[in-house]
């Protein structure tokens, strides 16, 4: 049981690139999330997924696409990536988007922009 | 979701207790108090929440005021490996509310576990 796993973990992109970051989770969970970490911050939602087949944005969803592909998994692609988007990306899921459902996180994808 | 306040930094000897306080003031009643926290690079790792009652696992045990305003978490005997960021987050019980989902992350408490 893995839990949430995510690739990759480190990734280097130059202005302009797009890249897609996969996230999977082996739980049977309904929702999952995509959070963004910036140095010495806590984390923002940028979509979240209450179950399959349904997407929402959440706090800064700006530059950012989602795919929920089948229950398991849900990707975050980046269409055209900017030194802004520099961050550690994590995938998250639970099984509701309830508040009594715990929220479990993936190791995150340290991604930098040049 | 309600506001948290959390100390921003706490030190503690190992093999003692830790105790981390948390005041959400403005909580409402149908709000958990969720507690992970984030060791250094890695992700956020649930530790503990908690309605009304107190409430213990094999990691922690959180503890809530009866007015629900503040509670505590408390690491019986803590390691060096218990360093880390520790976050304390009010979540709304219900989906669809303003707290759809959303975990709302402060700045946490860096607790530092000395030998």
């Amino acid at each position: 049981n893995a839990g949430v796993t995510q690739t990759p973990k480190f990734q280097v992109l130059k202005t302009g690139q797009s890249m897609t970051l996969q996230c999977a989770q082996d739980m049977n969970h309904n929702s999952m999330y995509w959070y963004r970490q910036d140095p010495g911050m806590g984390l923002r939602l940028i979509y979240y997924s209450a179950s399959e087949g349904t997407t929402d944005k959440g706090e800064v969803p700006n530059g950012y696409n989602v795919s929920r592909l089948n229950k398991r998994e849900f990707s975050l692609r980046l269409e055209s990536a900017a030194p802004s988007q520099t961050s550690v990306y994590f995938c998250a899921s639970s099984e509701s988007l309830a508040g009594r459902d715990t929220q479990y996180f993936g190791p995150g994808t340290r991604l930098t922009v040049l | 979701d309600a506001k948290t306040t959390q100390p921003p930094s706490m030190d503690c000897a190992e093999g003692r207790a830790a105790n981390l306080p948390c005041n959400h003031s403005t909580i409402s009643g149908n709000e958990y108090v969720y507690w992970y926290r984030q060791i250094h690079s890695q992700g956020p790792q649930y530790i503990i929440h908690g309605l009304k009652n107190n409430e213990t696992n094999e990691m922690a045990s959180l503890i809530i005021t009866e007015d629900r305003k503040s509670s505590t978490l408390i690491l019986p005997h803590a390691t060096l490996r218990d360093t880390a960021v520790y976050y304390c987050i009010v979540r709304g019980q219900h989906a669809g509310g303003t707290s759809y989902g959303k975990l709302t992350f402060g700045q946490g408490t860096i607790l530092t576990v000395h030998p």
